[in-house]
């Protein structure tokens, strides 16, 4: 079975500056990895995804995220965060079961971007 | 694009009552999940359908029903509300594939008296 694990419950952070989350899976197989987004009140949105190639994913927004398997990490970074970044991040990894898709996700990290 | 409607928004329940949560999605996908979500606790899998016809229990099942009744909707059931549960229930869909991305629907939120 698959889990992840997001360290950090509550990021603060100011505007302007560098943004990491941080994110550790375990699988013993080839993992997919996702960084998803939620704002208020609303469902999750992809950020970016990983499956193989060049560990270093480009998502969304600026946003990006490392790959590194001898650590199973899969840490999100932002090189300057703004004031809309505010919302809750979750990682997640991917277990191909045939042709269905299980998703594992971790507990989330609350970003608040302060001014 | 597409779009995913959850049905209703706000589901306010009575304890032992059963209850029913609808979502529809027009994307074509072949698969559909069902995700509680509780606060701090990131997002749990109850029922996964992946093709019509198909139904998959997740991790946290128990105390739920689930139904595909076609291509484009899947439906959840809580046989039995428990008293003080407050909790959002997620709608997703996707194409076949562990690679796929999963498109969200905004919640139902539940709350039992």
């Amino acid at each position: 079975a698959q889990s992840v694990t997001q360290p950090d419950a509550r990021v603060t952070v100011s505007e302007g500056a560098s943004l990491q989350l941080r994110c550790k899976y375990s699988y013993s197989g080839t993992p997919y990895l996702f960084w998803y987004v939620q704002y208020p009140r609303q469902g999750l949105q992809l950020l970016l995804k990983y499956y193989s190639g060049d560990p270093v994913v480009q998502g969304v927004n600026g946003f990006e995220a490392e790959f590194i398997k001898s650590n199973s990490s899969f840490h999100l970074r932002k090189a300057s965060v703004h004031w809309s970044d505010s919302a809750v991040y979750f990682c997640a990894v991917s277990a191909d079961q045939g042709t269905g898709s299980k998703l594992s996700f971790g507990k989330g990290a609350k970003l608040t971007v302060s001014p | 694009g597409g779009i995913i409607t959850q049905t209703p928004k706000f589901l306010i329940g009575q304890e032992g009552q059963k209850l029913t949560l609808k979502c529809q999605q027009n994307f074509n996908h072949d698969t559909m999940y069902w995700y509680r979500q509780d606060s701090g606790k990131g997002l749990r899998l109850i029922y996964y359908s992946i093709t019509e016809n198909d139904l998959q229990k997740g991790d946290l099942s128990e105390g739920y029903d689930a139904s595909r009744e076609k291509k484009s909707s899947f439906s959840l059931t809580v046989t039995s509300a428990q008293k003080n549960e407050m909790a959002v229930f997620l709608c997703a869909s996707s194409r076949l594939g562990g690679y796929a991305e999963q498109f969200f629907g905004p919640g139902t939120r539940l709350t039992v008296l």
